[in-house]
Order: C-alpha cells, then structure tokens, then sequence
C-alpha cells in the first residue's frame, strides 16, 4: 500500500521569496517520487522525479527536492519565487507492486504575491 | 504525436447516457494509464494498459466503466449509464517506461447534467 500526505494545501509567499511544499509519503516498498505542477486549465507536467539515484534531485524551473528516507519525506524547494510559479503542485508515489500506479497527494496551491 | 491527445476537451451529456473519451497518447509508449480528478481532488487512479491488455483495472469504480486499446495505441474509456457523480476530468497519461516518468493530456472535463 502507498500513500501521499500534502501538509499544506495553500501556500502563500512573496515573489523572489523561497518556497517550501512539503509531502509525506508511505510505502510498502522503495519509492519513487514525483511532483507535478498543474496549471490552472493545462495538463499535469513532471517537475522532478526521484527513482533511488541521488536523493536530491534537481528539476525544471529552478525547483528542487531532497528525498529522506528517514523522514519519509519529499519535500519541493525553490530558493526564490516567479510570478508564473503560482500554480496547484502534486506530490506523487509509486512503487513495489504497484508500480506504474501513480498514488497523487491532496495537492497544494501555490499563490506568489508581487 | 508530439504529446498526449485527449478528445473531446469538453463534454456534457445527460444522465444516464453513455460517453466515450479517447486518448493518443504518445508514439511508442506501450503503457498508457487513465485517471480521475474530481474537483478540489488529486487524480485517482482508473486503469492501466500494457500493451493492448489491462494491466491493472482495480481502480474502475463499478461496471459502468470499461476501457480499451485493442491495437496498443489508443484508448478509449467507456462510461455507461452516466451518473452526475461521474462529473469530473479525466486525464490520459503515457510512458516509454515507468521510470522516464509519464506525460500526461490536457483531460476530457466530463460534466453529467
């Protein structure tokens, strides 16, 4: 079994400031993890994914996470915030047996404030 | 093609009528995936295709629902007897293998009147 847990499902922050998304996950087995952003009226498109390589992982736009097992967490980071990055984000497992069946957190609407 | 493609974009139909949605997905991706997102919601999980066969539909929500890909290409979700709790988007997504990741469509918002 796998499960997401988004902590917040509004964040507010001011533009140029950093942004945290935070996620908690369970798995039965090894995960991999993916956040996904979606834009208001557009698809889901893949910011990160981490497959047990390096546990920081490094995605498009800026944006960052850093895998602790320990922790069980995922959590997105960006050092400064952009007007375009307002946006609802998703936290994503998968993994074990049921792999190739994304398990999707609550999500997290990211509001940037000028 | 270039990406995901889902049609139609938009559909409304009355109760108890039967709908389909289509998905192209990506040239090549033999694995193809549908999900549902209720509004306010994270996607849930529907069916996933390997190929031409079901690799795993434990998340069909009752037997209205059916879906296809008879030539490994695309896909059709079929919903009979609509109800308006089937109101929702649903959202085609493809991979090459599950661990490039997977690209997802635009959806088919379905709204049940």
């Amino acid at each position: 079994a796998q499960s997401v847990t988004q902590l917040d499902s509004h964040v507010s922050v001011s533009e140029g400031t950093p942004v945290l998304l935070r996620c908690n996950y369970s798995s039965s087995y090894s995960p991999s993890l993916f956040w996904y952003v979606q834009h208001p009226n557009k698809g889901l498109q893949l910011l990160l994914k981490y497959t047990s390589a390096a546990t920081l992982v490094k995605g498009i736009n800026g944006f960052e996470a850093e895998f602790k097992k320990s922790e069980t967490s995922f959590h997105l980071t960006k050092p400064s915030a952009h007007m375009s990055d307002a946006a609802e984000y998703f936290c994503v497992v998968t993994g074990g047996t049921s792999y190739g069946k994304l398990t999707f957190g609550q999500g997290t609407i990211l509001t940037v404030h000028p | 093609g270039a990406g995901v493609s889902q049609t139609p974009s938009n559909k409304v139909t009355e109760k108890g009528k039967y709908v389909e949605l289509r998905c192209d997905p990506i040239s090549g991706h033999t694995a193809l995936y549908w999900y549902r997102q209720s509004l306010g919601q994270g996607p849930e999980f529907l069916i996933y295709f390997q190929g031409t066969g079901a690799a795993d539909d434990s998340g069909l929500p009752n037997d209205r629902f059916f879906a296809v890909r008879p030539e490994g290409s695309v896909s059709t979700l079929k919903i009979q007897r609509t109800e308006r709790g089937d109101s929702a988007v649903y959202l085609c997504a493809s991979s090459f293998d599950k661990n490039y990741g997977y690209t997802f469509g635009s959806g088919t918002r379905l709204t049940v009147v």
